[in-house]
C-alpha cells in the first residue's frame, strides 16, 4: 500500500518568499506523484506531475517539484509568493498506470501575508 | 473541453433519507472516481468506474453505492445518512487507459450537509 506524508498542516510566508511544502511518499513500486491545488469552496486543480520522465517538474503558476528517490520526496516549490497562492495543498500518489486511484495527504494551508 | 461538472453543488438532508450525486466527466474521458473529503479524514478514495464497471473501491460500507451510465456519466448514492456523511464530494474523471499514468481532473464537488 502507499501513502503520503505532508509536513506542516499550515505554512506562513511573505509575499516574494520562497514557498516549500513538503511531500514525502511511501511506495513499494515507482510511484506517479502529483501536487493539486484547492480553492476555497473548489475542487481540486492539478498543478504538476511526476510520471518517471523529468525528475525536476515544472507546473502552473510558476511552481515547480524535485522527485528525490533516495529521500522519497517530491516538496513543491515557488520562487516567489504571491497573495494568490494562498490555498490548501495536496500531495497525492498513484502506483499503477491506468489505475488512478489516488492516495492524498492530509493537505497543507498555504498562508500568503503582505 | 467544459470541465468536470457535478450537481447540486450544495445538498442539505436529515438523518435516514437518502441522496444521489450526479457526475459528468470530460468527454472522451470513461473513467470516474468518487473521493469524500472531511476536516477529519481528509480526502478518502470512494470508488472508480470504468465502461460501467466498478473497478476499484475504498474502504466505506455498503450505503455508499455507485454507478456508471454508457455515456460515462455516474451517480453515487448514500442511503440511511448519518451526520458523518456530511462532508464534499467529490468527482474526478480520467481516460481510464492502461499503459500510460492517467491524471485525475476534478470537479467543483458537491456540498452535502446532514442534519
Amino acid at each position: 500500500a502507499q501513502s503520503v506524508t505532508q509536513l506542516g498542516s499550515h505554512v506562513s510566508v511573505s509575499e516574494g518568499a520562497l514557498v516549500l511544502l513538503r511531500c514525502n511518499y511511501s511506495s513499494s513500486v515507482p510511484p506517479y506523484l502529483f501536487w493539486y491545488v484547492q480553492y476555497p469552496n473548489q475542487g481540486l486543480q492539478l498543478l504538476l506531475k511526476y510520471t518517471s520522465a523529468a525528475t525536476l517538474v515544472k507546473g502552473i503558476n510558476g511552481f515547480e517539484a524535485e522527485f528525490k528517490k533516495s529521500e522519497t520526496s517530491f516538496h513543491l516549490t515557488k520562487p516567489s509568493a504571491h497573495m494568490s497562492d494562498a490555498a490548501e495543498y495536496f500531495c497525492a500518489v498513484s502506483v499503477a498506470a491506468g489505475y488512478s486511484t489516488l492516495t492524498f495527504g492530509k493537505g497543507t494551508m498555504l498562508l500568503v501575508s503582505p | 473541453k467544459a470541465g468536470v461538472t457535478q450537481t447540486p453543488r450544495y445538498l442539505i438532508k436529515t438523518r435516514g433519507q437518502q441522496v444521489t450525486l450526479s457526475c459528468s466527466p470530460i468527454s472522451g474521458h470513461r473513467s470516474v472516481s468518487w473521493y469524500q473529503q472531511t476536516p477529519g479524514q481528509g480526502l478518502q478514495f470512494l470508488f472508480e468506474y470504468f465502461s460501467e464497471t466498478q473497478r476499484n473501491k475504498g474502504n466505506f460500507p455498503g450505503r455508499f453505492s455507485g454507478r456508471q451510465f454508457s455515456n460515462s456519466r455516474s451517480e453515487m448514492n448514500v442511503s440511511t445518512l448519518e451526520l458523518g456523511d456530511s462532508a464534499l464530494y467529490l468527482c474526478a474523471s480520467s481516460s481510464g487507459l492502461a499503459g500510460a499514468p492517467d491524471t485525475q481532473y476534478f470537479g467543483p464537488g458537491t456540498r452535502l450537509t446532514v442534519l
